[in-house]
């Protein structure tokens, strides 16, 4: 069974463009979050999305969104960056929301970095 | 809210040594406690989880206990080899909900 699927792995960008993150769930999964991971703040939940509805959203400005589509994939976007947005993206897919096991399963994340 | 206090170390520790990471925990309700493993260049990969009090999780020689009295999901291990360095992070998550608290991560080093 193929992995959650990160792409790009690695992008450069400049201050002020934006950026668009994808990723592939496992297959039969259709929940989906987002996580920034820093050297200062650790892993930090951005948001969740469930059958293509945002079911929950963490603490960052309106510059980070999401959706999701009908297969469970899903996309984040960060526009204006800022040179704070450099960070690894993770991306962590599970079967159901709120399901007895409860892990999540990650990607390998898209580092990104604003210059 | 619901939150995961581990220690941070970095922990650097001699080949067969024995491991303790702590890891204390904040919530309300019945949460699901884990240990991910993050290698360098890598994302998160479960260790090990624990889903109800008085639980035992455990995979490759380690092992946490989830225990309600003391808030707390210590990870161990009763012999290091070097392949066990890595940083690993302690997470929580609320129940019915998939957003995972996780501590600050404790980098560790074992040396031959």
């Amino acid at each position: 069974k193929a992995g959650v699927t990160q792409t790009p792995r690695y992008l450069i960008k400049t201050r002020g463009q934006q950026v668009t993150l994808s990723c592939s769930p496992i297959s039969g999964h259709r929940s989906v979050s987002w996580y920034q991971q820093t050297p200062g703040q650790g892993l930090q939940f951005l948001f969740e999305y469930f059958s293509e509805t945002q079911r929950n959203k963490g603490n960052f400005p309106g510059r980070f969104s999401g959706r999701q589509f009908s297969n469970s994939r899903s996309e984040m976007n960060v526009s204006t960056l800022e040179l704070g947005d450099s960070a690894l993206y993770l991306c962590a897919s599970s079967p159901v929301v709120g399901a007895p096991t409860g892990e999540l399963f990650f990607g390998e994340g898209s580092r990104l970095t604003v210059l | 809210g619901d939150s995961v206090t581990q220690m941070e170390g970095p922990v650097t520790l001699s080949e067969e040594a024995f491991l303790t990471i702590n890891c204390t925990y904040t919530a309300t309700g019945y949460p699901s406690l884990f240990w991910y493993v993050q290698y360098p260049g890598e994302g998160l990969q479960l260790l090990l989880k624990a889903t109800k009090a008085d639980d035992k999780g455990s995979n490759k020689g380690f092992e946490a206990t989830y225990r309600k009295e003391t808030t707390s999901f210590h990870l161990e291990k009763g012999s290091v080899q070097v392949s066990d360095s890595a940083v690993y992070f302690c997470a929580l998550r609320p129940y019915n909900n998939n957003d995972m608290r996780f501590g600050a991560g404790t980098r560790l080093t074992v040396k031959p």
